[in-house]
């Protein structure tokens, strides 16, 4: 299996931009899971699906942020319109809930600036 | 009361020390108990994984779980250059909850 996949890898943009960011879970994995990670607050998860449905958004930052996760092996994160302090990295995870063995993306590096 | 506590403190080691970390947790709920390690610029890596109290070990590597101290620990044997990193403990109940990390240094 070739893992959780990413894109884009690294992503610059410019404040109020949309950005994007996409992922490919394991096949077979129910669970899907966003997390943001910075120096100051570490890994904070934004959102997580159970089979494609949204369970939890409690930690989405604000209105700017959606998810959706349209089949079983895809999931975007949309950020609009997009601010400095959305600079960080996101990780997309997935899991089974069986065995609640969670696996991580590469992540994507955004820089907003 | 967080979930999942991990002092964030960094550790500096001399090679070949024995590496000690460990978490707590409040939530009983919580089935399974995971390492990561996360190397600079990279995503968390599954490092070892349990489900029952006790201990699990592989290679250098042993897990200790005890659920009724709701307490667990990983211990580096033998730690290397390469064992450098951060590590995070991680608790399933119907998620993930991670602790803050800890970032281990292994002094050549």
């Amino acid at each position: 299996d070739a893992g959780v996949i990413q894109s884009p890898r690294h992503e610059v943009t410019e404040m109020g931009q949309e950005v994007t960011l996409r992922c490919k879970p394991i096949s077979g994995h129910d669970y899907l899971f966003w997390y943001r990670q910075t120096m100051m607050r570490g890994l904070e998860l934004l959102i997580y699906f159970n089979n494609n449905v949204p369970i939890d958004d409690s930690g989405m930052p604000e209105d700017r942020f959606s998810a959706k996760m349209p089949n079983a092996s895809f999931s975007t994160l949309k950020i609009q319109p997009s601010e400095p302090r959305d600079s960080a990295v996101y990780f997309c995870a997935s899991s089974q809930s069986t065995s609640g063995r969670t696996y991580f993306g590469p992540g994507t590096r955004l820089t907003v600036t | 009361q967080k979930e999942v506590e991990q002092d964030p403190g960094p550790l500096s080691v001399p090679e070949g020390a024995i590496v000690s970390l460990n978490c707590t947790y409040s939530n009983s709920a919580f089935q399974y108990f995971m390492w990561y390690r996360q190397y600079s610029r990279k995503g968390p890596e599954l490092l070892m994984y349990t489900y029952s109290s006790g201990n699990k070990e592989d290679g250098r590597f042993t897990a200790q779980v005890d659920k009724s101290s709701k307490y667990i620990s990983l211990f580096i044997r033998d730690s290397q250059p390469s064992d450098s990193a951060t590590y995070l403990c991680a608790m399933w109940g119907n998620r993930l909850a991670f602790g803050k990390g800890n970032q281990v240094v292994v002094i050549p």
